[in-house]
């Protein structure tokens, strides 16, 4: 079966821009979950949706926000982008809050 | 909230000797203790979990066990092969049902 798909791979924005990152989870999976990847800081959750609904929210500022449509898919946003952003965002989903699979990521560069 | 250390950050092995990674967590409600490898340009894959109602678990060459009174558990790979060079990484999920990782672990298997 297909995996989870994060789109795009890459990413070039500039400071002060916001960005918008899309995640595909596997068919049939309702929780998706986004984490932030850093050399310095590791994997760090950012928020959980399940069925359209924020179930979790990590530690980031306002500035990252998400959302779930009615097909599971998600996406998440960063407004007003800081250099500190750039990051690999990953997104992961599970049918039930137990086994997440994670997608190959998204690689943010904010220059 | 859960906190999760693992060590050690790097470890060398010869192909075909064994490789042990450990991790401490702090919040006793913690249930689900996934573990994951993540090679280079890629998510992390998840390849093998437990439930805190477990004490082992076994898939061919990997094992992990879980000693819940001291809140701790390892990652046990046998037979290594240089496919094993990986970053694995540890995590806990607390109540809140989000994974809290580990630093991860630098894994290089000499051949």
């Amino acid at each position: 079966k297909a995996g989870v798909t994060q789109t795009p791979r890459y990413l070039i924005k500039t400071r002060g821009q916001q960005v918008t990152l899309s995640c595909s989870p596997i068919s049939g999976h309702r929780s998706v979950s986004w984490y932030q990847q850093t050399p310095g800081q590791g994997l760090q959750f950012l928020f959980e949706y399940f069925s359209e609904t924020q179930r979790n929210k990590g530690n980031f500022p306002g500035r990252f926000s998400g959302r779930q449509f009615s097909n599971s898919r998600s996406e998440m946003n960063v407004s007003t982008l800081e250099l500190g952003d750039s990051a690999l965002y990953l997104c992961a989903s599970s049918p039930d809050s137990y086994g997440y699979t994670f997608g190959s990521g998204t690689r943010l560069t904010v220059v | 909230g859960e906190n999760v250390e693992q060590h050690p950050s790097t470890l060398s092995v010869q192909e075909g000797d064994s490789a042990v990674i450990k991790c401490t967590y702090s919040d006793s409600a913690s249930n689900y203790f996934p573990w994951y490898k993540q090679e280079l340009g890629k998510g992390p894959q998840l390849i093998i979990d437990i439930r805190s109602n477990v004490g082992e678990k076994k898939d061919q060459r990997i094992a992990v066990t879980l000693n819940k009174t001291a809140k701790h558990f390892s990652l046990h790979i046998t037979e290594t092969q240089p496919e094993d060079s990986a970053v694995y990484f540890c995590a806990a999920t607390p109540t809140s049902k989000k994974l809290v990782f580990g630093a991860g672990t630098i894994l290089r298997v000499k051949s």
